[in-house]
């Protein structure tokens, strides 16, 4: 049971354009919701999260908007940057606190000069 | 910045024998937490403490357990190792004192079990 999903398991996008990334959840219980950035033989490292009483939080080229209603949240990056080529999970958290985190598959984004 | 760190980096063992993975969180971070991801797979959370107790627990097979030291530094020890554990394994931490939900990561141990 995936209770977090990221739909698109790739993602290619032009240098300097937007790029969009999507995550769906089904479990209502999450509060917290993370973004990371993992590079190949290295650790998820941590790009912006969102408090479930918010709706957009940014963080420089980095925004993330949370639609409750829908369960749905996303990631945008403008302008991209070859140095964005990763894979990006989106995660959850039921409630702060010493909580576990949640994932999603993953999406590889890939920026093309 | 600190951040977090696991060793070994890289783990072969052959079947039915143990492993024993460590993780030094970022320094002030009291919660720490492992997770397991499988090729081409999401990371799966097993197991979390908080101030040397365990915290929260997942999908830790019997085989496996783990623990937090005074120092804060956690163990994660693998017995009778199978094929199926070949993965790569990520320590997290994160302060309570902070907003804990955001978790740091260390590089992986990616163990090979052959």
């Amino acid at each position: 049971d995936q209770q977090v999903k990221q739909n698109s398991p790739s993602l290619s996008v032009q240098e300097g354009r937007i790029s969009i990334l999507n995550c769906d959840y089904t479990n209502s219980m999450f509060d917290y919701f993370l973004w990371y950035k993992k590079y190949p033989a290295e650790g998820p490292t941590f790009l912006i999260s969102i408090s479930s009483i918010k709706d957009k939080n940014e963080d420089g080229r980095f925004t993330v908007f949370l639609n409750k209603s829908a369960k749905h949240l996303s990631l945008h990056i403008v302008p991209s940057q070859p140095g964005d080529s990763a894979v990006y999970f989106c995660a959850a958290s039921p409630i702060q606190g010493a909580q576990k985190l949640v994932f999603g598959q993953g999406t590889r984004l890939t920026i093309n000069p | 910045a600190a951040g977090v760190i696991q060793s070994p980096r890289h783990l072969i063992k052959e079947k039915r024998e143990t492993a024993t993975l460590k993780c030094y969180p970022i320094p002030r971070h009291d919660t720490v937490y492992w997770y397991q991801q499988g090729p081409g797979q999401d990371p799966q959370f097993l197991i979390s403490f908080y101030e040397k107790m365990q915290s929260d627990k997942g999908s830790i097979p019997d085989r496996f357990s783990a623990q937090q030291f005074s120092d804060y530094h956690s163990e994660l020890n693998m017995s009778s190792l199978e094929l199926g554990d070949s993965a790569l394994y990520f320590c997290a931490s994160s302060s309570l004192a902070g907003p804990s939900y955001e978790q740091y990561f260390g590089p992986g141990t990616r163990l090979t079990v052959t």
